[in-house]
């Protein structure tokens, strides 16, 4: 059975600061996606990630994909109030099987 | 350019009813996923299918549940003789999936069941 591990399962900082959350598995992934949720609002992609190594960034937010293709990181610099919610990795085993998420990473910022 | 439409948004069902949730994916996708979600739970996968076709169903309990997706018209997920414990968020998402590597999914805004 393939999981997905996040952490911290909770954060929150100030309006400013820097943080990382993390995506670890033991299985290899062909591919990951980054999601974030507001309450009551379904998941919205923010990025794929394909290709070990990968980085890609998307404003203020950067992924990272690992060389073995088994984790994934998200890094948000200069955090803002708007980033906060429910932040989800979510990865398929092979390609065209159904994505399996993690429990999420719950970010807060206050300003 | 409609998204992955999900109805109703709010469902309430006295037990032992029946609840009906529909989706409809977004424009050319074919391949349909439901979820389900509970706090501090994260996203459960319950089902995959394909028109006309269930791909993977190894997340939905083997009694109470179903879910089809016709050729034409919204894929449903039906909930039989509902109990307090299904009480959650279902989510529907589709994929244009098209046998590449990368598989992405878009999510509707769920629907909340509430069984009293």
């Amino acid at each position: 059975t393939q999981l997905l591990e996040q952490s911290p399962q909770f954060l929150s900082i100030q309006e400013g600061e820097n943080l990382t959350v993390y995506c670890n598995s033991s299985s290899v992934f062909s591919s990951l996606q980054w999601y974030r949720q507001e309450p009551g609002e379904g998941p919205v992609l923010l990025v794929t990630v394909v290709t070990g190594g990968e980085v890609k960034k998307l404003k203020r937010l950067t992924f990272q994909f690992g060389d073995a293709r088994k984790d994934s990181s998200l890094h948000i610099t200069a955090a803002q109030p708007g980033d906060t919610g429910l932040y989800l990795c979510a990865g398929a085993g092979q390609a065209g099987t159904a994505l399996i998420f993690g429990k999420g990473t719950t970010l807060s910022v206050s300003s | 350019n409609a998204g992955v439409m999900q109805n109703p948004r709010h469902l309430v069902r006295r037990r032992g009813q029946e609840a009906r949730l529909r989706c409809s994916p977004m424009k050319g996708h074919s391949h349909v996923y439901w979820y389900r979600q509970l706090p501090e739970e994260g996203l459960k996968f319950m089902v995959y299918l394909q028109k006309e076709n269930i791909i993977d169903e190894s997340g939905m309990p083997k009694e109470r549940f179903s879910a089809e997706f016709p050729k034409e018209g919204p894929s449903i997920l039906r909930i039989q003789q509902v109990v307090r414990g299904d009480s959650a968020a279902y989510f529907c998402a589709s994929s244009p999936y098209t046998g590449g590597r990368v598989t992405e999914a878009f999510f509707g805004q769920g629907t909340r069941l509430t069984v009293v």
